[in-house]
């Protein structure tokens, strides 16, 4: 079976500082990885995802991630976070095909002044 | 687009009545989801159909729990009788359902139900 673990459940962190949110998946075959980020009273929304290829992918909005296979671990990171990145980011797994999604339990990021 | 749209936002009922939930995908795609979240357990799939048909409703919580997709602009969740213990957030998602796994899923707003 595979599982999706998100070590933090809550990471404070200053306007303008560096983030990194800790994602490790098991998984005994070749996996996608997602991260969905839902903002306050929303539903998610994709911010990046690992389907091959390079394994560093990048959002739109300054976000990247970094697939590991040795480590099994996929890491969204930030270098310099702002207010509204206030949010709630969920890491997923999938095996592909008409395979489902297996959500993390999801770290809450809170961005303060 | 208007994306995914649920209804109703926001349900109040009484512990042993049904609770109809509903959700329109986005036009064109072939793949939809429910999904419940609460603090104790997150985010958790109920069901996931593809072209209509259910693929896997091994997330569906007990016989209370049915889905339906009657065409493909239209899905219910229905809960009977409920119980104070299905206060959740409820989500519909749906995806283009041509590749699988790895499209995109597009959220609705969710409904937030209350049972007392």
């Amino acid at each position: 079976a595979q599982s999706v673990t998100q070590l933090d459940s809550q990471v404070p962190v200053f306007e303008e500082a560096p983030v990194e949110l800790r994602c490790n998946y098991s998984s005994s075959v070749s996996v996608y990885l997602f991260w969905y980020v839902q903002y306050p009273n929303q539903g998610l929304q994709l911010l990046l995802k690992y389907l091959s290829g390079s394994t560093l992918v990048e959002s739109i909005n300054g976000f990247e991630a970094e697939f590991n296979k040795s480590q099994t671990s996929f890491h969204l990171r930030k270098p310099s976070v702002h207010i509204s990145d206030t949010a709630e980011y969920f890491c997923a797994l999938s095996r592909g095909g008409f395979q489902k999604l297996v959500f993390g339990t999801g770290t809450r990021l809170l961005v303060s002044p | 687009d208007a994306g995914v749209i649920q209804s109703p936002r926001h349900e109040v009922t009484e512990m042993g009545q049904e609770v109809t939930l509903r959700c329109k995908p986005i036009s064109g795609h072939n793949s939809l989801f429910w999904y419940r979240q609460t603090m104790m357990r997150g985010l958790e799939l109920l069901i996931y159909f593809n072209n209509n048909v259910p693929i896997d409703d091994s997330g569906m919580p007990e016989d209370r729990f049915s889905a339906k997709m009657p065409n493909a602009s239209f899905s219910t969740l229905k809960i009977q009788p409920s119980e104070p213990r299905d206060s959740a957030v409820y989500f519909c998602a749906s995806s283009l359902g041509v590749t699988g796994a790895q499209e995109t899923q597009y959220f609705g707003p969710g409904t937030r139900l209350l049972v007392l």
